[in-house]
Formats: structure tokens, C-alpha cells, sequence
């Protein structure tokens, strides 16, 4: 399944499958994106980054794919486990000051 | 050792106070942020620092202060508090775009 990164919107999976979220990003003049994962009571982590001259990358489980031509950012994670329940965030970068603007979040739930 | 720190983690205030959170990261990074997170998980800019330079979000009340004794610290200082200001808090740290880490936050409660 799928879900678009506004209004915090919830995927639900089964454990073992992949999923895939997806965002939809502001500005054609960003030239690097990041994706994060928060979970309950912690600040965002990390998760994997793409440079505007990249289509895809490639981490551990987990694959970023850039389409600049219709501004979209989707995260891919193979194999989810119950440890990737969290609200993952997309987040683009081409304001001054490095800051970033983030998307709205989707909450991932992993049934076992 | 923490990467980017925040004290508190929580806090309680009455409307008309004034406050601050304090922040600190051991990460080397040239550049410290403020991000406020609402109800919703919206995760909004507030300020960046970057060696002695502010750059700060045209949306962000003059309530809000952010103070900067050196390069490892990023504080940040409201005052006159509103029952809007509540929310989570959470301060960054990169160098330059590279190496965003975030503090876990402070949750700011205004009654």
C-alpha cells in the first residue's frame, strides 16, 4: 500500500511486507531531500537522504526515489518489522540558512 | 553521549510567563536550529544560527528569541507565553545541509 505524507495519514501493513510512502514536496528549486522517522516521544531520526542530481538511493531495507518532474519523494522499506512503527516525515532543503521544510508525516503501523 | 541535547524535557508554565529551553550539541556542527512541532506532528522551522548569523522565520511571533553564547548552544527564550505556544520543541544541529540531528524535544506546556 501507499499514502500521501499530508494531514498525517496512516499505512497500515503486515509484518514481512514492503511499504511505501510517498510525499509530495514544495519547491522545484529544493536540491536535497531528506526522510526521517520519529517515534513516540523522541525527535525525528535519520533515516536516508537524495541530492537533486539522483533518482534513487539505496540504504539499508530501505530506497529513496526522487521524481522531480512531478515534485515527488517516496520511501520504500523492504521486509517491514514492528520496530518501523513510527510517523516518518519528508523534508527538502532550498531555503537560506540550511533550514528545512518538512512534510506533513505518515504514521506507519506494522500489525504482527 | 548525547548528540544534541535539551533541557527540559518538559515543561509546565502559566500564560504571561517568560521561559527558556536550552540546547547544546557536541556533534562539531556549524549550524543550530529551532523547530516547533504541533498537535498534528507538523514540524515547522522557527530559526536557523549559523556562525553568528540568524536567519529567522518571518512567521515566528518577537516573543520568541533565540540566543547563541557559542557555537555549541542554541537557546531558546520566550516570553509573554500564549496557550498557542504550546507544543513540542526541538532544537538541530548540522553541518552545513549534511548531518541534520535533532535533540528529542521539549514539550511545552502553557495553562
Amino acid at each position: 500500500g501507499e499514502s500521501v505524507g499530508l494531514h498525517l495519514p496512516t499505512l497500515s501493513v503486515q509484518e514481512g511486507d514492503n511499504s511505501i510512502i510517498n510525499c509530495a514536496y514544495s519547491n522545484s528549486a529544493s536540491d536535497y531531500f531528506i526522510w526521517y522517522k520519529q517515534e513516540s516521544g523522541k525527535g525525528p531520526q535519520f533515516i536516508i537522504d537524495i541530492r537533486s542530481n539522483m533518482d534513487k538511493r539505496q540504504g539499508q531495507r530501505v530506497t529513496v526515489l526522487l521524481n522531480k518532474t512531478v515534485k515527488h519523494l517516496s520511501l520504500q522499506i523492504a521486509a517491514t518489522q514492528p520496530g518501523d512503527s513510527a510517523v516518518y516525515f519528508c523534508a527538502e532543503n532550498f531555503r537560506a540558512g540550511n533550514m528545512l521544510t518538512f512534510g506533513g508525516g505518515t504514521r506507519l503501523m506494522v500489525k504482527p | 553521549d548525547t548528540a544534541v541535547s535539551q533541557t527540559p524535557k518538559y515543561l509546565v508554565t502559566q500564560m504571561g510567563n517568560d521561559k527558556s529551553i536550552k540546547c547544546e550539541q557536541n556533534l562539531g556542527h556549524d549550524t543550530m536550529y529551532w523547530y516547533k512541532q504541533d498537535s498534528k506532528k507538523f514540524l515547522k522551522i522557527m530559526f536557523s544560527y549559523n556562525n553568528k548569523e540568524l536567519i529567522i522565520n518571518e512567521t515566528v511571533p518577537n516573543r520568541f528569541s533565540p540566543k547563541s553564547p557559542d557555537k555549541a548552544h542554541l537557546n531558546l527564550h520566550i516570553n509573554s507565553l500564549e496557550l498557542g505556544d504550546s507544543a513540542v520543541y526541538f532544537c538541530a544541529s548540522s553541518r552545513d545541509t549534511y548531518g541534520y540531528t535533532f535533540g528529542s524535544g521539549t514539550r511545552l506546556t502553557v495553562v
